[in-house]
């Protein structure tokens, strides 16, 4: 079962421009987590924001959460090809049927930058 | 390179059979998660352990079994495997249990199942 849902599905942008994905989940958490994943190969960290924050930044990467609307946006600014990948949002498991640290995927957004 | 390590990296089996994942955590951590990614049913956490004793439950069948040794690799053995099974198999781990600290994924395990 999925807790996280990220919207869009795909996204399709030119190099330099800013991609936008968003994440919406069901129940209260303790933090939310951006994983990337190039095609085929193992979760990549990008970041990680606890319920008591709003906003985080690292390097391009801006992540904000609105707990009261149970969402987070995940913006990569200037983009690169290199960005290609898809990107999900995830939750800890503590309060959706998990104990503890697993953490519950959305089912990702396929982000495509085009040279 | 995450430092968590996974062996095989490609599987090829029949229905029926039985196969052992292997996974390596990064150096210092205790907890060791599987998850299951296929294309229809996503991302799906499968078991925790947690310095050799398991924490927690998700979507594994009773045909699926792990565990976490001593020397804190993990090994999770499919069994009486189905075309259905066949998808990628990760491997995480983390400094500890609790959900504040980022997981380390490994490059995977593919089981094709035919």
């Amino acid at each position: 079962s999925q807790q996280g849902e990220e919207d869009p599905q795909a996204l399709s942008i030119q190099e330099g421009e800013n991609a936008t994905m968003n994440c919406s989940y069901k129940t209260s958490i303790n933090n939310l987590q951006w994983y990337r994943q190039n095609s085929g190969r193992g979760l990549v960290h990008l970041i990680l924001i606890r319920s008591n924050e709003r906003e985080k930044h690292s390097g391009r990467l801006r992540v904000t959460l609105d707990t009261s609307k149970k969402s987070s946006s995940l913006l990569i600014t200037a983009s690169r090809a290199a960005d290609t990948a898809s990107y999900f949002c995830a939750t800890d498991g503590q309060n959706y049927g998990g104990s503890q640290g697993n953490l519950i995927f959305g089912k990702g957004t396929k982000l495509s930058v085009k040279p | 390179d995450s430092g968590v390590t996974q062996t095989p990296k490609h599987l090829i089996t029949a229905t029926g059979q039985r196969v052992t994942l292997r996974c390596s955590p990064r150096s210092g951590d205790l907890s060791v998660y599987w998850y299951q990614q296929s294309l229809d049913q996503g991302l799906q956490f499968l078991i925790q352990y947690y310095n050799g004793e398991e924490r927690a439950k998700g979507n594994i069948l009773e045909r699926f079994s792990a565990q976490q040794f001593p020397d804190l690799h993990s090994e999770l053995n499919l069994s009486s495997l189905e075309l259905g099974d066949s998808a990628l198999y990760f491997c995480a781990s983390s400094v500890d249990i609790f959900p504040s600290y980022e997981q380390y994924f490994g490059p995977g395990t593919r089981l094709t199942v035919t």
